[in-house]
């Protein structure tokens, strides 16, 4: 089966840049999206196809996948970006989760 | 607006059987893939099962394969899975999710979720 590998924590301070890796075979040659959960809340898309933003999402929010690393990057880190975060890519007719990072701004 | 409700969850003995419902609004059903996550207390999202736009096509995770089964009604707007066998470890919130279009697989929209709780 194929695995996603994340850090389960990583803590930035208020308007530093935050790097979530997600680390899986050839990642790079698949598709990674991104998702965010705030406490007690459902999954939110942030990124899809490596790098692209759905509507309402802030630019300070992009995405990269290459080689075996894909890697959500938050710029101007706020503390409503706190929350877990998932990263997702698809590999030969299942979907597949990365365990999630949580993400403090203290 | 876009909105998936899921409903059916509940208290349930291990060896068990629920059906959850996902009524699916604001969209065209039908032209999209439709799939269920799991999130089990404390741990991350697990997916379950998803379904083609035309139902032709079905697949499950190996933890589910034999005992969940997924299927939806174009003419109501639903999307259903069948959870039977139930044990101590499917105990989880289950979400439907939309798949968007385009390349890959990424969900636009997710549900509130449903608790399943396995236990006697």
């Amino acid at each position: 089966s194929y695995d996603l590998t994340q850090p389960p924590s990583l803590s930035v301070s208020p308007g530093q840049t935050a790097s979530i890796t997600c680390s899986g075979d050839k990642l790079g040659d698949k598709y990674a999206s991104w998702y965010q959960q705030k406490a007690g809340q459902s999954p939110v898309l942030v990124i899809y196809e490596d790098n692209k933003r759905p509507s309402g999402i802030p630019e300070r929010l992009s995405g990269s996948n290459s080689g075996n690393t894909a890697t959500l990057t938050i710029s101007g880190t706020q503390a409503l970006d706190e929350g877990d975060y998932y990263c997702q890519a698809w590999d030969t007719g299942t979907v597949v989760f990365g365990g999630g990072t949580k993400l403090t701004v203290l | 607006e876009v909105q998936l409700v899921e409903s059916g969850g509940g208290l349930v003995q291990p060896g068990g059987s629920l059906r959850l419902s996902c009524a699916a609004s604001g969209f065209i059903f039908n032209r999209h893939w439709m799939h269920w996550v799991r999130q089990a207390p404390g741990r991350g999202l697990v997916w379950v099962s998803h379904i083609s736009s035309d139902a032709s096509t079905r697949n499950y995770a190996d933890s589910v394969k034999g005992r969940f089964s997924i299927s939806r009604d174009s003419a109501k707007n639903t999307l259903y899975l069948q959870l039977n066998s139930l044990r101590a470890e499917d105990t989880a919130v289950y979400y439907c999710a939309r798949e968007r279009s385009g390349r890959g697989i990424a969900f636009d929209y997710l549900g509130q979720g449903t608790q399943v709780t396995v236990s006697s």
